[in-house]
């Protein structure tokens, strides 16, 4: 099973600051990796797969690098409604597995 | 792109079971993995399996091995997980999702006395 580490835990940022956001796999996932929003009481929010691939209607301050087994998702100037939580997805094979999320707060 | 809607919310009792659909519209269905994913109040994101219908074979995590079913039907394009011996600790939850990443709506399961 792929071990997904997600750092750091927290996030306090200020509206216009960029957000970076960091997810670590115990083994290669080629680019299979997904980050998701979620905000309470609302399902995941897909944001990017493929790594760096954003999905239809996600701003474009919101993007995704990296491959094998560092990732980062960027948030380049961070708006009041990005708060939530952040999740890494490692989807390169069963089982899939999750990061244990990132909760960005607004500062 | 492929619509998910998934069946309506549960309450039930501890031991009993629960069995949740998951029914997919557009795209294909029978050659895309259906994934089962659950969350608990205040935790992250579990998957517990997954299906490919064209081969019927699902593989479940080890966590809930003995106690989780996974099928789905082609004919109607519907995905099911059935989940056994309930616990307290199975109020969460329960996400479909494809292996392209459309996520059903989510199907809240109270397990409560």
């Amino acid at each position: 099973e792929t071990m997904m580490t997600q750092s750091p835990a927290t996030l306090s940022v200020s509206p216009g600051e960029r957000a970076t956001l960091s997810c670590r796999a115990s083994q290669s996932v080629s680019s299979n990796l997904a980050w998701y929003q979620q905000k309470p009481g609302q399902a995941p929010r897909l944001l990017i797969s493929g790594a760096s691939t954003t999905t239809t209607g996600i701003p474009a301050r919101f993007s995704g690098s990296g491959s094998g087994t560092e990732f980062t998702l960027t948030i380049s100037s961070l708006q009041s409604e990005d708060f939530g939580v952040y999740y890494c997805q490692q989807y390169n094979k069963w089982p899939w597995t999750f990061g244990q999320g990132t909760k960005v707060e607004i500062k | 792109q492929v619509l998910l809607v998934q069946s309506g919310a549960e309450v039930k009792t501890p031991g009993s079971s629960v069995k949740v659909s998951c029914k997919a519209s557009g795209g294909s269905f029978s050659t895309y993995a259906i994934n089962w994913v659950r969350q608990a109040p205040g935790q992250g994101l579990e998957w517990m399996g997954g299906i490919i219908p064209v081969f019927d074979s699902p593989y479940y995590a080890q966590t809930f091995q003995g106690r989780i079913t996974i099928t789905a039907d082609a004919s109607t394009r519907t995905a099911y997980m059935n989940l056994m011996r309930l616990r307290y600790e199975d109020t969460a939850v329960y996400y479909c999702a494809t292996e392209a990443l459309d996520w059903g709506q989510g199907t809240q399961v109270t397990v409560s006395s």
